[in-house]
């Protein structure tokens, strides 16, 4: 079965510096891709990143960035230069290659100060 | 501007009656997935379809929940007789599966008093 764990029910960060969220992972798949998404208050889940298990290189989306360690199941968030807009939910999500289920964790509530 | 569509967008019910909640996929997606969202378990998977046939609904309590897809534009997830712990924010989504990005719709937030 496939589970997925974040550690950091909120964080807080400071306008335009940097912040990590944490995310660990478990699946018997050989084959599986990792995703961040993000629920603003509006409660519209958005995607933010993904990543396929099987690529080394760490997938990035302007101010996004994943830091993907395979051995140690953990699939990190950066956000550099945080803006307010970024103050939401982000969810840590699975999917298993021949399973196809969508499994998320339980979310981080990131705060943005000015 | 292609979406998924929920509705309702919200519903208030008392207990022991029948709540029907449906989604519209976005055209041409074969998978659609169910969650409910609480504070306290967060996003919980409830069934998931592909090419329509329920391939997963291990996270769905069978005796009151029921999840179908009459057809590839509609899915319903069904709850009867409804309780107050299925109060929450019920999400529909759909993609194309193999690693593709999920759209969600808005979700319905139901309330069960």
């Amino acid at each position: 079965a496939q589970t997925v764990t974040q550690s950091q029910p909120e964080m807080s960060v400071q306008e335009a510096e940097t912040v990590t969220l944490s995310c660990t992972y478990d699946t018997s798949e050989s084959d599986y891709y990792l995703f961040w998404y993000k629920q603003p208050p509006s409660r519209q889940m958005i995607l933010v990143i993904r990543q396929e298990a099987y690529k080394q290189q760490n997938a990035t989306e302007n101010r996004f960035s994943v830091n993907f360690q395979k051995a140690a199941k953990s699939f990190s968030l950066k956000i550099s230069d945080s803006q307010l807009g970024d103050a939401a939910m982000y969810f840590c999500a699975s999917e298993g290659g021949s399973q196809g289920n969508l499994i998320f964790g339980k979310g981080t509530k990131l705060s943005v100060k000015p | 501007d292609a979406r998924v569509t929920q509705t309702p967008r919200d519903k208030v019910t008392e207990m022991g009656q029948e709540v029907t909640m449906r989604c519209q996929p976005i055209l041409g997606h074969n998978t659609v997935f169910w969650y409910r969202q609480t504070m306290m378990q967060g996003l919980e998977l409830l069934a998931y379809f592909r090419n329509r046939a329920p391939l997963d609904d291990s996270g769905m309590p069978k005796d009151r929940f029921s999840a179908e897809m009459p057809d590839a534009t509609l899915a319903t997830l069904k709850i009867q007789p409804s309780e107050p712990r299925d109060s929450a924010v019920y999400f529909c989504a759909s993609g194309l599966g193999d690693g593709a990005e999920a759209f969600f719709g808005q979700g319905t937030r139901l309330t069960v008093v």
